[in-house]
Protein backbone atom coordinates (compact mmCIF):
# COMPACT_ATOMS: atom_id res chain seq x y z
CA UNK A 1 0.00 0.00 0.00
CA UNK A 2 0.74 3.37 -0.30
CA UNK A 3 2.37 3.90 -3.28
CA UNK A 4 3.11 7.19 -4.94
CA UNK A 5 3.95 7.51 -8.92
CA UNK A 6 4.97 10.36 -10.51
CA UNK A 7 5.20 11.05 -14.50
CA UNK A 8 7.46 11.60 -16.44
CA UNK A 9 10.89 10.06 -14.41
CA UNK A 10 13.07 12.03 -16.54
CA UNK A 11 12.66 15.09 -19.01
CA UNK A 12 14.64 17.09 -21.29
CA UNK A 13 13.52 20.39 -22.54
CA UNK A 14 14.75 23.51 -24.46
CA UNK A 15 15.00 26.70 -22.43
CA UNK A 16 11.91 28.60 -22.27
CA UNK A 17 9.33 25.79 -22.37
CA UNK A 18 7.06 24.70 -19.82
CA UNK A 19 7.22 21.22 -18.08
CA UNK A 20 4.47 19.45 -16.18
CA UNK A 21 5.08 16.75 -13.86
CA UNK A 22 2.14 14.62 -12.49
CA UNK A 23 2.04 12.74 -9.20
CA UNK A 24 -0.67 10.47 -8.20
CA UNK A 25 -1.26 8.60 -5.48
CA UNK A 26 -2.57 5.18 -6.38
CA UNK A 27 -3.92 3.41 -3.58
CA UNK A 28 -4.81 5.90 -1.25
CA UNK A 29 -6.34 9.54 -1.21
CA UNK A 30 -3.46 12.03 -0.32
CA UNK A 31 -5.24 14.94 1.09
CA UNK A 32 -1.70 16.77 1.22
CA UNK A 33 1.10 16.36 -1.01
CA UNK A 34 4.46 17.98 -1.54
CA UNK A 35 7.05 18.74 -3.99
CA UNK A 36 10.70 18.99 -3.18
CA UNK A 37 13.60 19.54 -5.17
CA UNK A 38 17.13 17.86 -4.93
CA UNK A 39 20.64 18.59 -5.95
CA UNK A 40 23.11 15.73 -6.45
CA UNK A 41 24.28 14.60 -3.36
CA UNK A 42 22.04 17.20 -1.50
CA UNK A 43 19.44 17.43 0.83
CA UNK A 44 15.38 17.34 0.02
CA UNK A 45 14.55 20.94 -0.43
CA UNK A 46 10.72 21.86 0.00
CA UNK A 47 9.36 23.81 -2.30
CA UNK A 48 5.50 23.85 -1.85
CA UNK A 49 2.79 22.05 0.01
CA UNK A 50 -0.79 21.32 -1.44
CA UNK A 51 -4.05 20.47 -0.07
CA UNK A 52 -6.65 19.13 -2.42
CA UNK A 53 -9.23 22.30 -3.62
CA UNK A 54 -6.64 24.90 -2.24
CA UNK A 55 -4.14 26.81 -3.34
CA UNK A 56 -0.55 25.28 -2.71
CA UNK A 57 1.53 27.25 -0.01
CA UNK A 58 5.43 27.89 -0.70
CA UNK A 59 8.36 28.13 0.76
CA UNK A 60 10.38 31.28 1.17
CA UNK A 61 12.41 31.61 -1.98
CA UNK A 62 10.31 29.65 -4.37
CA UNK A 63 8.77 31.35 -7.58
CA UNK A 64 5.33 30.64 -7.22
CA UNK A 65 4.57 32.04 -10.62
CA UNK A 66 7.59 29.95 -11.81
CA UNK A 67 6.13 27.07 -10.15
CA UNK A 68 2.52 25.81 -10.62
CA UNK A 69 0.74 24.09 -8.51
CA UNK A 70 -2.39 22.08 -8.77
CA UNK A 71 -3.83 19.51 -6.46
CA UNK A 72 -6.73 18.79 -8.53
CA UNK A 73 -8.18 16.10 -6.95
CA UNK A 74 -7.13 13.81 -3.71
CA UNK A 75 -4.92 11.39 -5.90
CA UNK A 76 -3.38 13.81 -8.23
CA UNK A 77 -1.00 16.84 -8.24
CA UNK A 78 0.59 18.94 -11.28
CA UNK A 79 3.91 20.67 -10.90
CA UNK A 80 4.53 23.22 -13.62
CA UNK A 81 7.89 24.43 -14.37
CA UNK A 82 6.92 27.45 -16.82
CA UNK A 83 10.40 29.24 -18.96
CA UNK A 84 12.24 26.72 -17.73
CA UNK A 85 16.17 27.53 -17.57
CA UNK A 86 18.66 25.76 -17.11
CA UNK A 87 18.78 26.47 -13.63
CA UNK A 88 15.81 24.23 -13.27
CA UNK A 89 17.48 21.41 -14.12
CA UNK A 90 17.32 19.13 -11.00
CA UNK A 91 15.36 15.76 -9.38
CA UNK A 92 12.03 16.92 -8.18
CA UNK A 93 10.31 14.41 -5.96
CA UNK A 94 6.36 14.91 -4.71
CA UNK A 95 5.86 13.12 -1.72
CA UNK A 96 1.90 12.28 -0.26
CA UNK A 97 -0.10 11.32 2.99
CA UNK A 98 -3.38 10.47 3.89
CA UNK A 99 -3.78 12.43 7.11
CA UNK A 100 -4.58 9.30 9.00
CA UNK A 101 -0.93 8.30 9.31
CA UNK A 102 0.42 10.66 11.00
CA UNK A 103 2.09 12.75 8.72
CA UNK A 104 4.48 10.03 7.23
CA UNK A 105 5.03 10.95 3.57
CA UNK A 106 5.43 8.39 0.48
CA UNK A 107 7.77 9.89 -2.18
CA UNK A 108 6.71 9.09 -5.31
CA UNK A 109 9.72 8.02 -7.95
CA UNK A 110 10.76 11.56 -8.48
CA UNK A 111 11.96 13.20 -12.47
CA UNK A 112 14.88 14.10 -13.48
CA UNK A 113 14.72 17.67 -15.42
CA UNK A 114 17.65 18.84 -17.65
CA UNK A 115 16.89 21.97 -19.08
CA UNK A 116 19.09 22.71 -22.49
CA UNK B 1 12.45 28.75 10.84
CA UNK B 2 13.17 24.88 12.06
CA UNK B 3 16.44 23.34 11.07
CA UNK B 4 17.34 20.00 11.56
CA UNK B 5 21.41 19.12 11.49
CA UNK B 6 22.54 15.18 10.42
CA UNK B 7 26.25 14.39 10.67
CA UNK B 8 28.01 12.71 9.41
CA UNK B 9 27.85 14.06 6.34
CA UNK B 10 29.83 10.92 4.84
CA UNK B 11 30.94 7.89 6.51
CA UNK B 12 32.93 5.18 5.55
CA UNK B 13 33.24 1.29 6.70
CA UNK B 14 33.87 -1.98 6.32
CA UNK B 15 31.04 -4.38 5.85
CA UNK B 16 30.29 -6.04 9.49
CA UNK B 17 31.31 -2.90 11.30
CA UNK B 18 28.98 -0.43 13.00
CA UNK B 19 27.26 3.21 11.55
CA UNK B 20 25.31 5.55 13.49
CA UNK B 21 24.17 8.90 11.97
CA UNK B 22 22.72 11.60 14.35
CA UNK B 23 20.27 14.35 13.74
CA UNK B 24 19.68 17.51 15.93
CA UNK B 25 16.61 19.84 15.85
CA UNK B 26 17.04 23.38 16.59
CA UNK B 27 13.01 23.16 18.05
CA UNK B 28 11.26 20.73 19.97
CA UNK B 29 9.96 18.02 17.35
CA UNK B 30 6.45 16.28 17.61
CA UNK B 31 8.27 13.71 15.63
CA UNK B 32 11.06 12.67 13.66
CA UNK B 33 11.55 10.28 10.27
CA UNK B 34 14.24 8.64 9.01
CA UNK B 35 14.21 7.36 5.16
CA UNK B 36 16.58 5.66 3.09
CA UNK B 37 17.57 6.67 -0.17
CA UNK B 38 19.45 4.53 -2.35
CA UNK B 39 21.78 5.92 -5.31
CA UNK B 40 19.42 7.27 -8.28
CA UNK B 41 16.37 6.29 -6.15
CA UNK B 42 13.95 8.25 -4.17
CA UNK B 43 13.49 8.42 -0.51
CA UNK B 44 11.77 5.13 1.33
CA UNK B 45 10.30 5.48 4.43
CA UNK B 46 11.87 3.61 7.18
CA UNK B 47 10.08 4.65 10.25
CA UNK B 48 8.68 7.04 12.64
CA UNK B 49 9.24 7.99 16.59
CA UNK B 50 6.68 10.42 18.43
CA UNK B 51 7.24 9.74 22.06
CA UNK B 52 10.19 11.23 24.24
CA UNK B 53 12.96 8.53 25.12
CA UNK B 54 11.60 5.92 22.38
CA UNK B 55 13.44 3.35 21.25
CA UNK B 56 12.67 1.42 18.14
CA UNK B 57 14.57 -1.57 16.41
CA UNK B 58 14.20 -3.02 12.71
CA UNK B 59 16.39 -5.85 12.69
CA UNK B 60 19.98 -4.32 13.13
CA UNK B 61 18.22 -1.28 13.13
CA UNK B 62 17.67 0.98 16.46
CA UNK B 63 16.43 4.51 16.22
CA UNK B 64 16.26 6.88 19.28
CA UNK B 65 13.92 9.84 19.79
CA UNK B 66 15.88 12.03 22.54
CA UNK B 67 13.99 12.66 26.06
CA UNK B 68 13.55 16.64 24.63
CA UNK B 69 12.50 15.62 21.15
CA UNK B 70 15.32 17.68 19.08
CA UNK B 71 17.70 14.55 18.69
CA UNK B 72 17.61 11.28 17.35
CA UNK B 73 19.93 8.92 15.84
CA UNK B 74 19.60 6.09 13.66
CA UNK B 75 22.16 2.74 14.61
CA UNK B 76 23.30 0.18 12.37
CA UNK B 77 24.52 -3.06 13.76
CA UNK B 78 27.47 -5.01 11.57
CA UNK B 79 26.47 -3.21 8.69
CA UNK B 80 26.25 -5.18 5.32
CA UNK B 81 26.84 -4.02 1.25
CA UNK B 82 22.79 -3.85 1.16
CA UNK B 83 22.92 -0.97 3.65
CA UNK B 84 24.23 1.39 1.24
CA UNK B 85 22.17 4.94 0.66
CA UNK B 86 21.49 8.01 2.23
CA UNK B 87 19.87 8.10 5.29
CA UNK B 88 17.97 11.03 5.87
CA UNK B 89 15.92 12.44 9.49
CA UNK B 90 13.12 14.45 9.02
CA UNK B 91 11.78 16.46 11.71
CA UNK B 92 7.82 17.33 12.28
CA UNK B 93 6.92 19.85 14.17
CA UNK B 94 2.86 19.56 14.19
CA UNK B 95 0.75 22.15 14.95
CA UNK B 96 -0.10 24.35 11.86
CA UNK B 97 2.84 22.43 10.40
CA UNK B 98 0.70 19.10 10.43
CA UNK B 99 2.39 16.92 7.57
CA UNK B 100 5.20 19.58 6.85
CA UNK B 101 8.78 17.83 7.11
CA UNK B 102 12.23 19.83 7.93
CA UNK B 103 15.15 17.02 6.36
CA UNK B 104 18.58 16.57 7.58
CA UNK B 105 21.34 17.03 5.49
CA UNK B 106 21.58 13.42 5.12
CA UNK B 107 24.60 11.05 5.81
CA UNK B 108 26.09 9.02 3.08
CA UNK B 109 26.89 5.52 3.71
CA UNK B 110 29.17 3.65 1.90
CA UNK B 111 30.33 0.05 2.83
CA UNK B 112 33.47 -1.65 1.63
CA UNK B 113 32.96 -5.54 1.15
Amino acid sequence: GAVVSQHPSWVICKSGTSVKIECRSLDFQATTMFWYRQFPKQSLMLMATSNEGSKATYEQGVEKDKFLINHASLTLSTLTVTSAHPEDSSFYICSATSGTGGDTQYFGPGTRLTVL
Amino acid sequence: GQQVMQIPQYQHVQEGEDFTTYCNSSTTLSNIQWYKQRPGGHPVFLIQLVKSGEVKKQKRLTFQFGEAKKNSSLHITATQTTDVGTYFCAGGAGGTSYGKLTFGQGTILTVHP
